[in-house]
């Protein structure tokens, strides 16, 4: 089973700075079937990214995503303040279809 | 506009058996592939089973594997999550998902949730 890592486990930034939060598979990931999620205390998670790099409809080009095998990548260029929530990646090719444990990103 | 609502959740003992439902509208229903997601308390996202879109194919996390069953009745637009010989630690939100047309993406869509506590 293809096993998800994120990093770090808390990101402590200010509004407007940027946040690249990370995510490694144990063993290679198709890209298209790497996702990322956002959520928000006490709300269910929100699609953000799918295909690894495209943006789901209504985000904003604020949120980019990147990386191709093992290593992925979430960026938010100029964080605002309705982004300071909870993210996770999960892969979709092989079941178990896990989640990686989450990086929170929370106010500086 | 699409639109998941999640029912059948609540207090089960230890060992209890609880079917969870998930009413689907606004999309063509047996065309897409649906999952359920589960939440413990303050933990992240856990995976717990999938079933494609005619229900042929179903699929489980080895943690609910032999204990949980996941069904869809496409002439009811309903997906189901039969939980038996329930534990401490399947107390958690359950949250059905919608997956991409294409099947690469699991949750395009999410319902709100439905708590299951099992406690005696």
């Amino acid at each position: 089973e293809i096993v998800l890592t994120q990093s770090p486990g808390t990101l402590s930034l200010s509004p407007g700075e940027r946040a690249t939060l990370s995510c490694r598979a144990s063993q290679s990931v198709s890209s298209s079937h790497l996702a990322w999620y956002q959520q928000k205390p006490g709300q269910a998670p929100r699609l953000l990214i799918y295909g690894a790099s495209s943006r789901a409809t209504g985000i904003p080009d604020r949120f980019s995503g990147s990386g191709s095998g093992t290593d992925f990548t979430l960026t938010i260029s100029r964080l605002e303040p309705e982004d300071f929530a909870v993210y996770y990646c999960q892969q979709y090719g092989t079941s178990p279809f896990h989640f990686g444990p989450g990086t929170k990103v929370d106010i500086k | 506009e699409v639109q998941l609502v999640e029912s059948g959740g609540g207090l089960v003992q230890p060992g209890g058996s609880l079917r969870l439902s998930c009413a689907a509208s606004g999309f063509t229903f047996s065309t897409y592939a649906m999952s359920w997601v589960r939440q413990a308390p303050g933990k992240g996202l856990e995976w717990v089973s999938g079933i494609s879109g005619s229900g042929a194919g179903t699929y489980y996390a080895d943690s609910v594997k032999g204990r949980f069953v996941i069904s869809r009745d496409n002439s009811k637009n309903t997906l189901y999550l039969q939980m038996n010989s329930l534990r401490a630690e399947d107390t958690a939100v359950y949250y059905c998902a919608k997956a991409s047309s294409d099947g690469y993406t699991l949750g395009v869509y999410w319902g709100q949730g439905t708590l299951v506590t099992v406690s005696s």
